[in-house]
């Protein structure tokens, strides 16, 4: 059974940095790239980028670059988002999924609510 | 980067056919995806590559394409369908955007 599970929810308080992990089970990891998905409270799904889970290659979108970092250690099949310099408009629902806009597998992550205070 | 349109809400009656437009520039040449989100749960892609639907997901569903606009098609609306629903495609750079979302109402 494919399993994609991600670490606890987070109360930070802005300025300060975020990791996010997504554990995987049940498939060869590096068969499909990670995709980092957020949503914050009552708003749409937001692309924060991908990682090809085979040679570490990455790639962000335009308005996190230089604050957002995601890794990957094949050895645990755990990939990992950092974001730094949070601020309160990071609150939100973040997820992992594999091979999003490729097609299937589609497997999400249950989210991990990240919550940025002042 | 570039921008998907969807209504922000459609509403039908059981048993009837749903109808939910993404347009966007993009969509003449790169492929979309269509995902439903039911409150509180992860997103749930229902269709790949403007028709092609993954295993699991009803035959009810369908997606077509039609120059720079791709349609999602609910024929046979159940009370279980209302959710939201999300298009998305990539650009030629491989950044990869959403639609707004389109609330589906289930009267």
């Amino acid at each position: 059974q494919v399993q994609l599970v991600q670490s606890g929810a987070e109360v930070k308080k802005a300025g300060a940095s975020l990791k996010v992990s997504c554990k995987a089970s049940g498939y060869t990891f590096s068969n499909y790239g990670i995709t980092w998905v957020r949503q914050a409270p009552g708003q749409g799904l937001e692309w924060m980028g991908w990682i090809n889970t085979h040679n570490g290659n990455t790639k962000y979108v335009q308005k996190l670059q230089g604050r957002v970092t995601m890794t990957t250690d094949t050895t645990t099949s755990t990939a990992y988002m950092e974001l730094r310099g949070l601020i309160s408009d990071d609150t939100a629902m973040y997820y992992c999924v594999t091979n999003l806009g490729v097609g299937p597998p589609n497997y999400w992550g249950q989210g991990t609510l990240v919550t940025v205070s002042s | 980067s570039f921008e998907l349109t969807q209504p922000p809400s459609v509403s039908v009656s059981p048993g009837e056919t749903a109808r939910i437009t993404c347009s966007g520039d993009a969509l003449a040449k790169q492929y979309a995806f269509w995902y439903l989100q039911r409150p509180g749960q992860a997103p749930v892609m229902v269709i790949y590559k403007d028709t092609e639907r993954p295993s699991g997901i009803p035959e009810r569903f369908s997606g077509s394409s039609s120059g720079t606009t791709v349609t999602l098609t609910i024929s046979g609306v159940q009370a279980e369908d209302e959710a939201d629903y999300y298009c998305q495609s990539t650009d030629a750079s491989g950044t990869l955007v959403f639609g707004g979302g389109t609330k589906l109402t289930v009267l």
